[in-house]
């Protein structure tokens, strides 16, 4: 399985952007790209997906490297409940059983400061 | 809206007894997982099921037994704990296979083993 590398932790001020990075140099041509994040003491949540080109939702923007060895969480303004941690996930196509392997890394520890 | 929902939220054993981790889901998915989430670590996947009557081990699968039951449960069994897994359990699920259709977690089980 391709791995993803983050940076353990991150600090951002309230209400600027926030790019958080994700290298994952030895991703295949079909994985997907997935972001989730954890808020303390809660199980992790969705934030957004892409393949190749870049995405946006209410949440985030995923921006996606041309070569797609790496990519970029983007927080257009981080409020003090954007503090948790974020994982960058590189799903696999479907394996003989239909469904997919979701592997969490480490992630990246976003503190926002007030 | 129950989501997922995991049975005991807490649970302190002795080292050698078993027990098992209930989850249900009443979203109609397909695909169910189990993650183990160890203090200050990220997510490691221990079991995961494409569909009732199937289950894949993940990165994590000794110690442990699961059982599909049905579309809706996907049960975690301990046989004889050990300290090392003490741990807080996370199931997940989502709709199957296809690119829409994210995780969603419970909101976790907190095991102790003494």
């Amino acid at each position: 399985d391709a791995k993803t590398t983050q940076p353990n932790s991150m600090e951002s001020n309230e209400e600027e952007p926030v790019h958080l990075p994700c290298n994952h140099s030895t991703i295949s041509g079909t994985d997907y790209i997935h972001w989730y994040r954890q808020l303390p003491s809660q199980g992790p949540e969705y934030v957004i997906h892409g393949l190749t080109s870049n995405v946006n939702n209410r949440m985030a923007s995923l921006a996606i490297a041309e070569d797609r060895k790496s990519s970029t969480l983007i927080l257009h303004r981080a409020t003090l409940r954007d503090a948790a941690v974020y994982y960058c996930i590189l799903r696999p196509p479907g394996g003989k059983s239909g469904t997919y392997k979701y592997i969490f890394g480490t992630g990246t520890r976003l503190k926002v400061l007030a | 809206n129950a989501g997922v929902t995991q049975t005991p939220k807490f649970q302190v054993l002795k080292t050698g007894q078993s027990m098992t981790l209930q989850c249900a889901q009443d979203m109609n998915h397909n695909s169910m997982y189990w993650y183990r989430q160890d203090p200050g670590m990220g997510l490691r996947l221990i079991y995961y099921s494409a569909s009732e009557g199937t289950t894949d081990k993940g990165e994590v699968p000794n110690g442990y037994n699961v059982s599909r039951l049905n579309k809706r449960e996907f049960s975690l069994r301990l046989e004889s704990a050990a300290p090392s897994q003490t741990s807080v359990y996370f199931c997940a699920s989502r709709p199957g296979q296809g690119v829409t259709g994210e995780l969603f977690f419970g909101e976790g089980s907190r095991l102790t083993v003494l």
